[in-house]
Parts: C-alpha cells; structure tokens; sequence
C-alpha cells in the first residue's frame, strides 16, 4: 500500500527566507510524486513531479523538489518566500505498478504562512 | 480553453436525502476522481473511473455513488445524506498513464443539516 506523510500541519517562515515543506512517502515499488496547493475556498493546483530521471524537479512560482530515494522524502522548496505563498499545500504520491493503477494517496497537507 | 467545472459550488440539504453533485471536463480525459476534503485527513479517495461505464470504489465510498455514461461527466450521488457526509468534495481528471498529473475542480462545499 502507498501511503505519504507531512509531518508538519503548520510552517511558518519570514518573507525573503528559503522555506521548505517536508513530505516522505512509503511504496512497495517506485513512485510518482507530485505537490498541490490550495489557495483558500479554490481547488487543487498542480505544483509539480517527479516520474523519473533528475532528482531536483522545478516548478511553478519558483518552488522545486527534491527526490531521494534513500530517504523516501521529496521535500518542497523554495529559495525566497513570499507573502502569497501562503497556502496549503499538498504532498501526493502513486506507486508505479504497471498498466491501471491511477490512484494518488494524499498527505494531510501543511499550512505555509509568510509573514511580512 | 478546456477545463473541469463542480455544481454546485455549495449546496444545504437535510439528513436523508438524496444529494448529487456534478462534474464536467471538457478535456477528453480517460480517468476521473472524486475526494473529499476534512480537516485533518487530507484528501481521501471516494470513487473513480477509467473511462466509459467504468466506476470503482475508493477509500471512503460508503454512502456515495457514481456514474459514468460519457467521458466528460462523473456525478457524485450521496444517496441518503448523513451530517458525516458535510465536508469539501473536490472533482479531478487526468488523461490516462501512471505519470499524468491530476487536474482539480473548483470544489463543492455540502453541508447536511
């Protein structure tokens, strides 16, 4: 079973400083992983993912992603904070099992505030 | 532009009765979703669709149904609402293939009464 842990429900960081968002992931196999944000009373944005090759993955709005594979992490960065960075964001991850597993398992999210 | 639309955006009813919300993408995707969100549990898994008449039980589908007669609609039936049923459902799609990205709707808020 695939399963993904945010082990922060709240971060909060100063405007100008880096900010990273942390998310380690369990599969039996290899993963796909992918980051969301949700700006309040919208839906889901896509962020980013990682499917396979280089471990650093850049995305939207400046974040990035790092994969490792030894650590089963893929932690969310971003080298300057903003203030409309301040949202909640989303950690999710598929097991690649071949043709007709399409089901992603989210983290409980972390809530990412920037303070002026 | 091609995108993925939720009706309605919030809707009252009261315990017992039947409830339906309604997705539309007009992407051509293969594969739909449907989730709820609480507070504290993330996003859980209801149903899902690989296509056409294709519909499977996700990891919270008790009480839920759905339905899927054409690629461009998954409709969500709560068929007798319980207040444990008051949460954020959210409506997603991706083309089809492990590696797709899922696209979200916009959401509906239910609240039972």
């Amino acid at each position: 079973a695939q399963s993904v842990a945010q082990p922060e429900d709240q971060v909060n960081v100063a405007e100008g400083n880096p900010l990273t968002v942390k998310c380690t992931y369990s599969v039996s196999g290899n993963p796909y992983l992918f980051w969301y944000v949700q700006y309040p009373n919208r839906g889901l944005q896509f962020l980013l993912k990682y499917i396979t090759g280089d471990n650093l993955v850049k995305g939207s709005y400046g974040f990035e992603a790092e994969f490792n594979k030894s650590q089963t992490s893929f932690h969310l960065k971003k080298p300057s904070a903003l203030v409309s960075d301040s949202a909640l964001y989303f950690c999710a991850v598929r097991e690649f099992s071949g043709a007709g597993s399409y089901q992603l398992t989210f983290g409980k999210g972390t809530k990412l505030s920037v303070i002026p | 532009d091609a995108e993925i639309t939720q009706s309605p955006r919030h809707k009252i009813t009261e315990t017992g009765r039947q409830v339906t919300l309604a997705c539309h993408q007009t992407w051509n995707h293969n594969n739909m979703f449907w989730y709820r969100q609480d507070l504290g549990h993330g996003l859980r898994l209801i149903h899902y669709s690989y296509g056409v008449h294709d519909t499977n039980k996700g990891e919270v589908s008790d009480g839920y149904s759905v339905s899927r007669s054409n690629t461009e609609d998954l409709p969500l039936t709560l068929e007798s609402a319980a207040s444990s049923q008051t949460s954020v459902y959210f409506c997603a799609s991706s083309v089809s293939g492990g590696a797709d990205t899922q696209y979200f709707g916009p959401g509906t808020r239910l609240t039972v009464l």
